[in-house]
């Protein structure tokens, strides 16, 4: 059982670049999302999605797009990057219909921009 | 809006003291939803405990144990003995229920340094 699968693990940006950054999970998972923590903030919210097909801005959405094609894959999309944006960025799914169920995190993608 | 604050940034003790961890936090919801989680020098996010709003009952897992006072709007994290290994940043969060539990809203950590 794999959880909550994010890839990569470390890149390395020049400004101005766009790259993706995948999250892949095997729960059947209705709900996911994507965090971006930075020192002493603490995680904050960039996008989610209910279901397939539905997305919505979180906290911080700007400079950040996504979509949800499946079940199963929420990637996140850089459009232009900026140093602004260099983070650790964490993706998170769980089940519909049991709010106290706690969120399944990803190992996270350790993100620099030059 | 909801939020989440934990005061203190680091602490650092010594093997076998207890540490006790605040969590302060701001909701208009009557049903909410608490989290702690542990993040470990390698990065990941380990869920440690949840608690909901109409439940007041302490807990205790072992070693550690968690205070929730809705009187006071805290929910507070102990560590009883703490070993090298508890070495790791710690973070509350809050789902408020009509966010159906997917946003959630971090404090900024508590960095806990236990030194042999």
């Amino acid at each position: 059982n794999a959880g909550v699968t994010q890839t990569p693990k470390f890149q390395v940006l020049k400004t101005g670049q766009s790259m993706t950054l995948q999250c892949a999970q095997d729960m059947n998972h209705e709900y996911m999302s994507w965090y971006r923590q930075d020192p002493g903030m603490g995680l904050r919210l960039i996008h989610y999605s209910v279901g397939a097909g539905i997305t919505d801005q979180g906290e911080v959405p700007n400079g950040y797009n996504v979509s949800r094609s499946t079940t199963e894959d929420f990637p996140l999309r850089l459009l232009s990057a900026a140093p602004s944006q260099t983070s650790v960025y964490f993706c998170a799914s769980r089940r519909r219909g049991d709010s106290n169920q706690p969120q399944h995190f990803g190992d996270g993608t350790r993100l620099s921009i030059l | 809006a909801q939020k989440v604050t934990q005061a203190q940034t680091e602490i650092s003790v010594v093997e076998k003291e207890d540490v006790t961890l605040d969590c302060v936090y701001e909701t208009r919801d009557t049903t909410y939803y608490l989290f702690w989680y542990k993040q470990p020098p390698s990065g990941e996010l380990v869920f440690l405990i949840r608690r909901n709003s109409f439940d007041e009952q302490n807990e205790i897992s072992g070693r550690y144990s968690w205070n929730f006072q809705k009187s006071t709007s805290s929910f507070n994290f102990t560590i009883t003995a703490s070993q090298v290994v508890d070495s790791a940043v710690y973070f509350c969060a809050l789902s408020e229920e009509n966010d159906a539990g997917n946003k959630l809203t971090f404090g900024g950590g508590t960095r806990v340094l236990v030194k042999p």
